[in-house]
């Protein structure tokens, strides 16, 4: 079956523009996570959705930042303004409940900043 | 202090060596614990769960010690296939929190 998609697969932009990482995770699955990684690091946990909801805002790195998920499936991560220091591969993954054990991660979006 | 700490590497071992990883991790909170496996340029995958009475999957065996906050992942037998980075996982059931560590990069050579 389909697994986690994201899209778009790379993302340039330049320095103070927005941007919209969008995430389609694997169809059932009520748990979504974003993640980001920077070149040579761990997985930095940014959100996790429990259906829609996101109870826990706290793991986002500035206001500039934002997620939301409509409809339990497709969800969105938003950088506003964004500074090269949000170049990194942003991932999504998704899990069928939200204490499972696997989480299934999409390729990832690299964001570029210039 | 982070909250999930990896010895990073690199384990350069050969072929049909015996390699373990370690993983500590602070939050006592902590209810899951995995191990993922993450191919360069690529996406994490998990490898297996952790649990407190030791798993064994193939030539992978992972244990638990909650007592001293301390994960490790032991590999026999090791193929050129195993190169990776391998990533410990806590899990925070009650926050819905995943902390991943920043991996440990293992090369196997002929």
């Amino acid at each position: 079956g389909a697994g986690v998609s994201q899209s778009p697969s790379n993302k340039v932009t330049e320095k103070g523009k927005d941007v919209e990482l969008r995430c389609d995770p694997i169809s059932g699955h009520t748990a979504l996570y974003w993640y980001r990684q920077s070149l040579g690091q761990g997985l930095e946990f940014l959100i996790y959705f429990q259906g829609n909801s996101a109870p826990d805002k706290s793991g986002l790195p500035s206001d500039r930042f934002s997620a939301e998920r409509t409809g339990g499936s497709v969800s969105t991560l938003t950088i506003q303004r964004t500074q090269q220091e949000d170049s990194a591969v942003y991932l999504c993954a998704s899990s069928l409940w939200l204490a499972d054990n696997e989480q299934f991660f999409g390729p990832g979006t690299r964001l570029t900043v210039l | 202090r982070k909250e999930v700490e990896q010895d990073p590497g690199p384990f350069n071992v050969p072929e049909g060596a015996t390699v373990a990883f370690n993983c500590t991790y602070s939050n006592s909170a902590s209810q899951s614990f995995f191990w993922y496996r993450q191919d360069c340029r690529k996406e994490p995958k998990l490898l297996m769960s952790v649990y407190s009475s030791g798993n064994e999957d193939g030539r992978f065996t992972a244990q638990l010690n909650r007592a001293s906050q301390y994960i490790s992942l032991l590999i026999r037998d090791s193929k050129l296939s195993d190169s990776a980075t391998y990533l410990c996982v806590v899990y925070d059931t009650n926050a819905g929190k995943s902390t991943f560590g920043d991996g440990t990069t293992l090369t196997v050579k002929p």
